[in-house]
Order: structure tokens, then C-alpha cells, then sequence
């Protein structure tokens, strides 16, 4: 199985600052890779897909980038409402989770 | 809008069988196009794909649970449905159902899920 490594697990950012979370796959996946978002008690959002994409909804300030193994999600300027925990996805397998806590 | 509803005990007794059911509206899962797939969540912890279902019946479960899981579909009432058999306290989760899209016929993202559900193991 392809394995999902996600850095950092925690994070600590301000309101307005642009935030950088990166997800490697263990061999390459193309593109084939989603974003999601999870706030506590609440399921995952798909925020990203195929790298890229942006879900409709969403907000511009996410965007996603990367192809074969490397890939990152970009929050350009940190919302309240974007503290959360992100977990990128290939096929059936989820990265271990990034938490973007208040700094 | 498509939404998904889990339903099922929120308590099992160590050694049965946890059963849960997930409602499908606004979308028929027999147009085909998506498999159908149920997600777990230890608390605390991260995501764990338990497996898929397409509407045709067809299956495929995450190998580390494989000797314990049924996933099952009833199109006539727009679900689909899990067991777990020989539960123990590592399998208290909250579970979720989550449609997963299909691109050139292979699964990628999920862009649906229900609310989830707790379901605790315990005597």
C-alpha cells in the first residue's frame, strides 16, 4: 500500500498568515490526491482534489499544488474559521492529520 | 444535494457483531459512478478506510480488517451497510459513510459523508 506522510502534525499560526502543509506519497500517485477538512465533532470537508482542484464552495484562499510525491495545501491568509485539522487522501489511504491550532 | 445518514447501536457488547446502516438521499446509488464507502475514526486519532461497495454488490475492504467485514447494498431502499463481527474495545470509533467518486473508473476522492456515528465497544 502507498503510505501517506504528512508534515507538520501541529501547526501554530495567526489570523492573516499564509500556511503551508505539506503531504508525501511513498511512491507516485500522478495527481490523484485530495484535501480535506475537519473541525471536532464534525466529518471531513473535501476541500481539494486531484491536487488542485477546488471543491465548489470552498474558499480561493485554500489551494492546492504538487504532483508524484510531494504535494501542498496553501492557506493564503489564515480565517478563524480555518483553525481545523487537515488530512490529505490518496485512494483509500489518509495522511495521519495536520491541526492548525491558534498561536 | 446528496446527503448520507448513518444509523445503528451507539453501544456493542466485546465479541458481536456491529451493524450499521447508511441512508442515501438526493442521489440514487444505483446510477452507478461512485462506490459507496464506509471511513472510521478512533478518537482522537486519524481516518481509517474500512472498505467499498458498488451498486452492482461488488466489494473491497481494507486488507487489516478484512476477515471481519461485510459491506452490503440494498438499492431498493437507497442504502448500504456494515458489519463488523468479533468487535473489541479497539474497534470503539465514531464511523462514518462517504461516497467516493470515481475517475476513469478508479476511486479518488470522497466528496460526501454523513455526520457519523459513535459507536462504542463495551460490556
Amino acid at each position: 500500500d502507498i503510505q501517506m506522510t504528512q508534515s507538520p502534525s501541529t501547526l501554530s499560526a495567526s489570523v492573516g498568515d499564509r500556511v503551508t502543509i505539506t503531504c508525501r506519497a511513498s511512491q507516485s500517485i500522478s495527481s490523484w490526491l485530495a484535501w480535506y477538512q475537519q473541525k471536532p465533532g464534525k466529518a471531513p470537508k473535501l476541500l481539494i482534489y486531484k491536487a488542485s482542484s477546488l471543491e465548489s464552495g470552498v474558499p480561493s484562499r485554500f489551494s492546492g499544488s504538487g504532483s508524484g510525491t510531494e504535494f501542498t495545501l496553501t492557506i493564503s491568509s489564515l480565517q478563524p474559521d480555518d483553525f481545523a485539522t487537515y488530512y490529505c487522501q490518496q485512494y483509500r489511504t489518509f495522511g495521519g492529520g495536520t491541526k492548525v491550532e491558534i498561536k | 444535494q446528496v446527503q448520507l445518514q448513518e444509523s445503528g447501536p451507539g453501544l456493542v457488547k466485546p465479541s458481536q457483531t456491529l451493524s450499521l446502516t447508511c441512508t442515501v438521499s438526493g442521489g440514487s446509488i444505483s446510477s452507478g459512478g461512485y462506490y459507496w464507502s464506509w471511513i472510521r475514526q478512533h478518537p482522537g486519532k486519524g481516518l481509517e478506510w474500512i472498505g467499498y461497495i458498488y451498486y452492482s454488490g461488488s466489494t473491497y475492504y481494507n486488507p487489516s480488517l478484512k476477515s471481519r467485514v461485510t459491506i452490503s447494498v440494498d438499492t431498493s431502499k437507497n442504502q448500504f451497510s456494515l458489519k463488523l463481527s468479533s468487535v473489541t474495545a479497539a474497534d470503539t470509533a465514531v464511523y462514518y459513510c462517504a461516497r467516493h467518486s470515481l475517475y476513469g473508473g478508479n476511486p479518488v476522492n470522497f466528496d460526501y459523508w454523513g455526520q457519523g456515528t459513535l459507536v462504542t465497544v463495551s460490556s
